[in-house]
């Protein structure tokens, strides 16, 4: 079975630490991995996109990282700040026709002012 | 560009109506996706669809739920019948080739 899990659920961090957050994938032959940020009550924005041939992504002051051959990605934020405050989702893509995004639990990080 | 639209954004109904869900994808996207997220779970894929196919609806449920994605218009989830277990958000992607998916607002449906 597909699945995917996001540790931790709940991360609360002063405002200017760097955080990591973490995703796992249990089957590994993934096509590629998503990072998105969910405000509440809102839709989800896209932060950034791993091709399972790259190992990471950069975007601003976020980076992403994907081993598939140990099944994990991870969401690196550096200085974090109060606007960072969201639940962040990451979601997997297998290939075939179809098209679907299995997602993580989320982890809801609170940055403190 | 106008994003993924969904309307309507909040919808309350009564158990046994019938809620019909909208979301027009961005400009010349041909692929929606509809997810539900209930309370407390997170996202979960529903169907993909392309223009007037159902590519895959593995997540739908067997009965009362159906998707439809017109030739001209935008895509429609129904749920018939509603009950209260149905209350949840429901969210729209849209992407013009099968990769990233843009995401819509959500509609929030409650049941009462």
């Amino acid at each position: 079975k597909q699945e995917v899990t996001q540790i931790p659920a709940a991360l609360s961090v002063p405002e200017g630490e760097n955080l990591v957050l973490n995703c796992s994938f249990t089957d590994s032959a993934i096509y590629n991995l998503q990072w998105f940020r969910q405000d509440p009550g809102k839709g989800l924005t896209s932060l950034l996109l791993i091709q399972s041939s790259q190992r990471e992504q950069t975007s601003g002051r976020l980076n992403a990282s994907l081993d598939k051959s140990s099944g994990r990605s991870t969401l690196y934020i550096a200085a974090s700040q109060p606007g960072d405050s969201a639940t962040y989702l990451c979601a997997v893509r297998y290939g075939g026709a179809t098209n679907k995004l299995i997602f993580g639990t989320g982890t809801l990080l609170a940055v403190q002012p | 560009n106008a994003g993924v639209m969904q309307n309507p954004r909040h919808l309350v109904r009564r158990r046994g109506q019938e809620a019909r869900l909208r979301c027009s994808p961005m400009k010349g996207h041909s692929h929606v996706y509809w997810y539900r997220q209930l309370p407390e779970e997170g996202l979960k894929f529903m169907v993909y669809l392309q223009k007037e196919n159902i590519i895959d609806e593995s997540g739908m449920p067997k009965e009362r739920f159906s998707a439809e994605f017109p030739k001209e218009g935008p895509s429609i989830l129904r749920i018939q019948q509603v009950v209260r277990g149905d209350s949840a958000a429901y969210f729209c992607a849209s992407s013009s080739q099968p990769e990233t998916q843009y995401f819509g607002p959500g509609t929030r449906l409650l049941v009462l």
